[in-house]
């Protein structure tokens, strides 16, 4: 079935650094999703991309929809503490009744 | 609070046994989902309802079936528990209808321990 590979596993930066982490797959997504969770909590929506190409920005994190759609990634500026948490991107795929597949997630580690 | 209610938060039983997981969508939500997610594994989907019909089956095990019911809540039974069962259990919603594409609104989920 179509699979998302997210990358990297884990990161462990200091404050105020910037973090880019992105996903791929190897077939075409329709929609790009990019969620965070937060111990504890389920995840929560940060960022939707609808067309290749898009770039869309939400605070200090921005993402992009690959142009060949089968790839994306998010950049979180000037990381805080409170970035903290696990960030899954996730996706429509073609010919699907609207189920999410999820990419494996990103730790990320913030050093105050 | 996202909207989306699941209960119970926490929930250990043995191996064997059944329980059943509640999930109530956010109001105006007609479909519901199901995700299982263990240490290792990320968001695995199991089921997802809209209106009351299956729409689309996952990884789902033959010993886990679900349902939503009239009013739109879902209840995730899962049976005859191995200890591999113990996962965190998501539900979450969306409004739109299967086939557009939209962001789901998750619940805070169900942490199984099977022992």
């Amino acid at each position: 079935g179509q699979q998302l590979n997210q990358s990297p596993q884990s990161m462990f930066i200091q404050e105020g650094e910037d973090v880019s982490m992105n996903c791929t797959s190897s077939s075409i997504f329709n929609t790009w999703l990019w969620y965070k969770q937060d111990p504890g909590e389920g995840p929560v929506l940060l960022i939707a991309l609808y067309k290749a190409g898009e770039l869309t920005s939400n605070g200090r994190l921005t993402a992009q929809f690959g142009i060949t759609r089968k790839d994306s990634f998010l950049n979180i500026s000037a990381s805080i503490p409170s970035d903290v948490g696990i960030y899954f991107c996730a996706g429509h795929g073609s010919g699907n009744t609207g189920k999410l597949i999820f990419g494996q997630g990103t730790t990320l580690q913030v050093k105050p | 609070d996202s909207g989306v209610t699941q209960t119970p938060k926490h929930l250990i039983t043995a191996t064997g046994q059944r329980v059943t997981l509640r999930c109530s969508p956010r109001s105006g939500d007609l479909s519901v989902y199901w995700y299982q997610q263990s240490l290792d594994q990320g968001l695995q989907f199991l089921i997802q309802y809209y209106n009351g019909e299956e729409r689309a089956k996952g990884n789902i095990l033959e010993r886990f079936s679900a349902q939503q019911f009239p009013d739109l809540h879902s209840e995730l039974n899962l049976s005859s528990l191995e200890l591999g069962d113990s996962a965190l259990y998501f539900c979450a919603s969306s409004v739109v209808r299967p086939g557009r594409e939209d962001g789901y609104t998750f619940g805070s989920g169900t942490r199984l321990t099977v022992v």
